[in-house]
């Protein structure tokens, strides 16, 4: 059964720290995603990464940087956290073109006071 | 940039009513992917649609891409409690990366 593993489901951070989100799949996926989801905005791509050590900014990058040293494994981080930061973070790795289809995670709730 | 605008952005339904969202774009799609998520819960991948015209089903759902691939249309029939949730449609043109409309959030009343 296939599965994209978020290691956090809630977290609270304060303004100004470092968060690390992190993300792994075991599917051999070479594509994986991060994603923020806002009410009434709906999903929005921050970075993406089509291999290992390569990345591409998403729609809305600022603020964020990401890693990927491992296949399986894409982080999310955010360097100095803000209010305007708290949201739902969605991982999602890509099972081809073939079906086009992208498996996510549970997510995880990030509250920045 | 890619964007897809997906209509209405909320639909209230009785048990046993029909529902449809719609997804349009600017521009030509080379395919359109269609999502659910549950409340509390992440998006599932419910199906894609590649061809000019193509229509496809999934027990109540239907789903249709335009003739000139600018739109899409998820329809539900006689909808069910267990419907509940936002419907996204994702414009995956770009290659491997996935763009998302906003969604429509269903609500069904028992």
């Amino acid at each position: 059964d296939v599965k994209v593993t978020q290691s956090s489901r809630y977290l609270v951070k304060r303004t100004g720290e470092k968060v690390f989100l992190e993300c792994v799949q075991d599917m051999d996926h070479e594509n994986m995603f991060w994603y923020r989801q806002d009410p009434g905005l709906g999903l929005r791509l921050i970075y993406f990464s089509y291999d290992v050590k390569m990345k591409e900014k998403g729609d809305i990058p600022e603020g964020y940087s990401v890693s990927r040293e491992k296949k399986e494994r894409f982080s999310l981080i955010l360097e100095s956290a803000s209010t305007n930061q708290t949201s739902m973070y969605l991982c999602a790795s890509w099972a081809g073109a073939n079906t086009g289809e992208l498996f996510f995670g549970e997510g995880s709730r990030l509250t920045v006071l | 940039g890619q964007q897809v605008m997906q209509i209405p952005q909320y639909q209230h339904v009785q048990e046993g009513e029909d529902f449809t969202t719609y997804c349009n774009s600017s521009t030509t799609l080379s395919n359109i992917q269609w999502y659910k998520q549950r409340p509390g819960g992440h998006p599932v991948f419910l199906i894609q649609l590649v061809k000019s015209g193509e229509v496809k089903k999934q027990k109540r759902l239907t789903f249709q891409f335009g003739e000139a691939k600018k739109n899409s249309s998820l329809h539900i029939t006689a909808t069910q409690t267990t419907d509940v949730g936002t419907y996204f449609c994702a414009d995956n043109t770009g290659g491997f990366k996935t763009i998302f409309g906003a969604g429509t959030r269903l609500f069904v009343k028992a």
